[in-house]
């Protein structure tokens, strides 16, 4: 069965650094989304990205924060300056497209730890 | 207040039923979701209701009640792999965008 990839598993960064997280949707999917889980509280949606841009994006999502789909498989988050509070588990998820707004797969996630 | 409610935490045993509540804001709802969550693990999908009733889909179903801003999820013939937190989510514009309730954490016992 397909299924929504992300790597790494774990990061760990230095305050102020540039991070990019990875995942690679499933294939025939049309829309992205970004989501983040602080530990111990509930998952914060971050971004939705559909025809190569963002659709709508949360509060948390400021200006430090980008996504991409560089090519036709891979799907990244980029924050670019790394604060502390950004410590978290970032999941990606996807759906295929049409107006079936149920099911999102979300991927393994990626946990990020800045120190 | 917060835009969806549900209980924190369920304990039931084995081969038992579990009823777990939401409640909603109504303002922006396309619909309902039920996520299930394994510690360290990705949400992953267990039912949806777009429309008033009830969807069963194996041991689990999901009712929902768009006058009353209210649905539940019904985990019967409880397993011990079923310990795991239960979210609430609703889907709030076209685009897809998903909102998560603070979770329930069920815990199955022998």
């Amino acid at each position: 069965e397909p299924e929504v990839t992300q790597t790494p598993s774990h990061q760990v960064t230095q305050m102020g650094q540039e991070v990019i997280l990875r995942c690679v949707p499933i294939s025939n999917h049309l829309y992205f989304y970004w989501y983040r889980q602080i530990l111990g509280q509930k998952v914060e949606f971050l971004v939705s990205f559909y025809n190569n841009e963002i659709s709508e994006k949360s509060e948390i999502f400021d200006d430090q924060f980008s996504v991409e789909r560089p090519d036709g498989s891979n799907f990244t988050l980029k924050i670019r300056s790394t604060k502390l509070e950004d410590s978290a588990m970032y999941f990606c998820a996807s759906r295929p497209g049409g107006t079936n707004l149920d099911t999102q797969y979300f991927g393994p996630g990626t946990r990020l730890t800045v120190l | 207040g917060q835009s969806l409610e549900q209980p924190s935490e369920v304990t039931a045993v084995e081969g038992a039923i579990v009823q777990i509540n939401c409640t909603y804001q109504t303002s922006g709802f396309y619909g309902l979701s039920w996520y299930q969550q394994h510690d360290g693990g990705a949400p992953t999908f267990l039912s949806y209701n777009a429309l008033d009733g009830l969807e069963e889909t194996g041991r689990f179903s999901s009712f929902l009640s768009r006058s009353d801003s209210y649905g539940y999820l019904l985990l019967q013939e409880l397993q011990m792999k079923d310990s795991a937190s239960y979210f609430c989510v609703r889907t709030t514009d076209s685009w897809g965008k998903l909102q998560f309730g603070a979770g329930t954490q069920v815990v199955v016992t022998p």
